[in-house]
């Protein structure tokens, strides 16, 4: 199946930083999904992207699938930041249907 | 809200028993899929039903089943739980089968196996 790679693993930010959480994925996608995971567990769509650039407030989100990654941006970050950022790309092609998730980025947003 | 609805959100249960976690997907999605995010394993795909019939089958264990009902809602049934079967169980759904539209998930069912 494909492989998927966030980095980092771990983050620590001061509250009104920016930050970058990339994605790598090892085959060509036609879906791409970033979800924010919060410290009660649920599961929050980001964004849909399986190229291209979309913005949402103080997210944005890049997919450059030929080359294999996602980027995630996150402007001005907040306390309510906080929490498990998680890419999960599908791999495009016969026989694949689901999303694939990596293991994540632990982002800490502290006041 | 994401529309899918999942129930009970919380079960307590003890080792060798069986219980059924339940979802209900957005209206006008035909596909349901199934993960488990637990502490060792991350988020792993159990299983996908597409309008009824199972599409994609994942790491999932054969204690555990599942099956969607021509209301589109599904259920996941897992039995003779063992401690390690503790975990977050997601449901998620799409309006097709082949994934390559958003696909929206519950707010999950903790499960614990005491």
């Amino acid at each position: 199946g494909i492989q998927v790679e966030q980095s980092p693993p771990d983050l620590i930010l001061q509250e009104g930083a920016n930050s970058t959480l990339r994605c790598n994925f090892s085959d060509s996608v036609n879906n791409l999904q970033w979800f924010h995971q919060n410290p009660w567990g649920q599961l929050i769509n980001l964004f849909y992207i399986p190229s291209g650039t979309k913005q949402n407030g103080r997210l944005s989100a890049t997919t450059v699938a030929t080359e294999r990654y996602s980027l995630l941006y996150i402007s001005s970050s907040q306390t309510t930041d906080s929490g498990v950022y998680f890419c999960a790309p599908k791999r495009s092609g016969a026989g694949s249907y689901q999303l694939t998730f990596g293991k994540g980025t632990k982002l800490s947003v502290i006041p | 809200d994401s529309g899918v609805t999942q129930t009970p959100k919380h079960l307590i249960t003890a080792t060798g028993q069986r219980v059924t976690l339940r979802c209900s997907p957005r209206s006008g999605d035909l596909s349901v899929y199934w993960y488990q995010q637990s502490l060792d394993q991350g988020l792993q795909f159990l299983i996908q039903y597409y309008n009824g019939e199972e599409r994609a089958k994942g790491n999932i264990l054969e204690r555990f089943s599942a099956q969607q009902f021509p209301d589109l809602h599904s259920e996941l049934n897992l039995s003779s739980l063992e401690l390690g079967d503790s975990a977050l169980y997601f449901c998620a759904s799409s309006v097709n089968g082949r994934g390559g539209n958003t696909i929206y998930f519950g707010e999950g069912s903790w499960l614990t196996v005491v």
